[in-house]
């Protein structure tokens, strides 16, 4: 069973457009979420997050909204450039019965950004 | 600053053969992890540690095992290596597990079993 997933495999966009990333959970006891963007061979980085308290984020061209009662995330990059064609996963954490934070990370969805 | 470190970034195995990652972090996190990355998978957690000397099972732990001596390392250890365990491993680690902590990548350690 899933709990965080990522629909589109891949997704390509003309440079200077919008590129939006959507992630969907099943957890309603995630209540933090994070993207990462991995390139090619490299491990990947952290971008951006959010906490549940919250439905928007932004830094710089990177924003990530979250919709609670849809249990939906959203990644827009505007605008979009080559240097961000990546695979992108969305991530979730939430507290286990461990008493340990748990983080469950999404199938990813790789971005092509067309010059 | 290096971050989190793995070595080796690459290795050929023959069926049945042992080996280990080691991971390393320079930023005194406490908690460290292991994943694997499989196409089509995600990234899926093996094993992770809460701080030195601790160790837990994550969702796919089968096949592997791990230590955590000292509080900057964390090893994983593959007894008897199957072509199943043929993947793309990440090293991480995070502060204190409080709700939104970030966790850090290593760069990855491609391991194939022939």
């Amino acid at each position: 069973d899933q709990q965080v997933k990522q629909n589109s495999p891949s997704l390509s966009v003309q440079e200077g457009r919008i590129s939006i990333l959507n992630c969907d959970y099943t957890n309603s006891m995630f209540d933090y979420f994070l993207w990462y963007k991995k390139y090619p061979a490299e491990g990947p980085t952290f971008l951006i997050s959010i906490s549940s308290i919250k439905d928007k984020n932004e830094d710089g061209r990177f924003t990530v909204f979250l919709n609670k009662s849809a249990k939906h995330l959203s990644l827009h990059i505007v605008p979009s450039q080559p240097g961000d064609s990546a695979v992108y996963f969305c991530a979730a954490s939430a507290l286990g019965t461990s008493g340990t934070y748990k983080y469950i990370f999404g199938t990813g969805t790789r971005l092509k950004v067309l010059a | 600053n290096a971050g989190v470190t793995q070595t080796p970034k690459f290795r050929v195995l023959k069926t049945g053969q042992s080996m280990t990652l080691l991971c390393a972090q320079d930023m005194n996190h406490e908690y460290m992890y292991w994943y694997r990355q499989d196409p089509g998978m995600g990234l899926r957690l093996i094993h992770y540690s809460v701080g030195e000397g601790t160790t837990a099972k994550g969702e796919v732990p089968d096949g592997y095992n791990v230590s955590r001596l000292k509080k900057q390392n964390f090893l994983l250890g593959l007894e008897s290596a199957a072509p199943s365990q043929t993947s793309v491993y990440f090293c991480a680690s995070s502060e204190h597990a409080v709700s939104g902590n970030t966790i850090y990548f290593g760069e990855g350690s491609w391991l194939t079993v022939v």
